[in-house]
């Protein structure tokens, strides 16, 4: 079945550092690909989608980019700042007629100045 | 235009006691999810429905969960006599549209569940 494997946390970055975490996946055919955050005590909101191979989301900063010849999804910011300390979730759909999402277990990033 | 609402935020229950947990999705959309999320762990898919319709509920425990979306009100997700292993934040997720690829889904802010 459709499975998302993630970069186990915590990534403990400095201020301005460049960011990346891993994000592979295994699923039959090509769905579509997410990244979500969650701030401490909150829901989870959309950071980015891409909903094709080689599609790249992006958004404040943070990029991904659908590869399905490594069948990854890796997230990268440039330069991360204390306010982007969360936990970050890769997810795909689940296949079948709904937008069920499959979520990996999640890396928590902490930034310090 | 408001989110999805869940209600209450915390929840603090007894061991054998019911818990209900309330969603109200987007304005606009009429598919709902939940989803679990153990401590330390990701979320975990638990239930996906329509109004009056359960679609796909591959993720729920086969016995004391249930989940409802009636025509008027909001989505239901009960427990009956909670065990402290079902301790955890509970999320519903909304969408206007079944199925289509990419669609995004809009989490709600939590429903925090102690068994005690």
């Amino acid at each position: 079945g459709n499975s998302v494997t993630q970069m186990e946390g915590p990534v403990t970055l400095s201020e301005e550092a460049f960011l990346t975490i891993n994000c592979t996946y295994t699923a039959t055919g090509y769905p579509s690909l997410f990244w979500y955050v969650q701030y401490p005590g909150e829901g989870l909101q959309l950071l980015l989608k891409a909903t094709k191979a080689d599609d790249k989301g992006s958004n404040k900063g943070f990029e991904a980019t659908y590869r399905k010849e490594t069948t990854s999804f890796h997230l990268e910011k440039g330069s991360v700042q204390v306010s982007d300390s969360a936990v970050y979730f890769c997810a795909l759909e689940g296949g079948g007629a709904t937008n069920k999402l499959i979520f990996g277990t999640g890396t928590l990033l902490a930034v310090q100045p | 235009n408001a989110g999805v609402m869940q209600n209450p935020r915390h929840l603090v229950r007894r061991r054998g006691q019911e818990a209900r947990l309330r969603c109200s999705p987007m304005k606009g959309h009429s598919h709902v999810y939940w989803y679990r999320q153990l401590p330390e762990e990701g979320l975990k898919f638990m239930v996906y429905l329509q109004k009056e319709n359960i679609i796909d509920e591959s993720g729920m425990p086969k016995e004391r969960f249930s989940a409802e979306f009636p025509k008027e009100g909001p989505s239901i997700l009960r427990i009956q006599q909670v065990v402290r292993g079902d301790s955890a934040a509970y999320f519903c997720a909304s969408s206007p549209k079944e199925g289509l690829p990419g669609n995004t889904i809009y989490f709600g802010e939590g429903s925090w569940l102690t068994v005690v």
